[in-house]
């Protein structure tokens, strides 16, 4: 049982081309993300939704439109595909719990979709 | 969220303990130490974290000093399954989707056959 899924795995597409990347938990989850991993390995936020609801927006070019259909699900949309935006997305989901030890707020990550702009 | 000094790269045997340590001098009252871990080509994956006691988990032990400006990630027999990029990173608990993880370059780990 995969807990946080992505499609497709490998992307490889046309400059100036739309595209989606899926993603989907089925941990219960109500909070999920999106990074982007560039090919200098640094691993940067870009959105993160809670109960459908956008909460985090990292100065992300608006050619970058999330779109969460239910908890389960946070779809990434690109339009307009450039050379830059060439990385490895990954998907992440966490649910907050306060516990005695204060918030746990683990994040599993999916395995990532490497998305190659020619 | 407080910055972090990790080295670059370590290695360490087989069967050893290996120490990573982490440097947060700027680390305010309310920040916790998160470490992760990112094998080869897979998402990163929570290891442990902690606010001023150690922790230990069935992956990991954490060790944060008194004055909690350092910490130390101690994972007691290592194996080649263990080696990741670890990155330690501080931040300040939030709830409802405010839960930004800011990775920094990490260290690189290779465990010696």
């Amino acid at each position: 049982d995969t807990a946080v899924s992505q499609t497709p795995k490998y992307l490889v597409t046309q400059m100036g081309n739309d595209k989606s990347i899926k993603c989907e938990q089925n941990l219960g989850h109500d909070t999920m993300y999106w990074y982007k991993q560039d090919s200098k390995k640094f691993l940067k936020i870009m959105f993160s939704y809670n109960n459908k609801e956008l909460i985090i927006n990292e100065t992300v070019p608006n050619r970058f439109s999330p779109k969460s259909p239910d908890k389960a699900h946070l779809n990434l949309h690109i339009n307009s595909l450039e050379l830059g935006d060439s990385a490895v997305y990954f998907c992440a989901s966490s649910q907050g719990t306060w516990s005695r030890r204060g918030s746990y707020n683990e994040q599993f990550f999916g395995p990532g979709t490497r998305l190659t702009v020619l | 969220d407080a910055k972090t000094t990790q080295p670059p790269s370590m290695d360490c045997a087989e069967g050893r303990a290996a120490n990573l340590p982490c440097n947060h001098s700027t680390i305010s009252g309310n920040e916790y130490v998160y470490w992760y871990r990112q094998i080869h080509s897979q998402g990163p994956q929570y290891i442990i974290h902690g606010l001023k006691n150690n922790e230990t988990n069935e992956m990991a032990s954490l060790i944060i000093t008194e004055d909690r400006k350092s910490s130390t990630l101690i994972l007691p027999h290592a194996t080649l399954r263990d080696t990741a990029v670890y990155y330690c990173i501080v931040r300040v608990l939030e709830r409802f989707g405010n839960e930004k993880l800011t990775f920094g370059t990490g260290t690189r780990l290779t465990i010696i056959p």
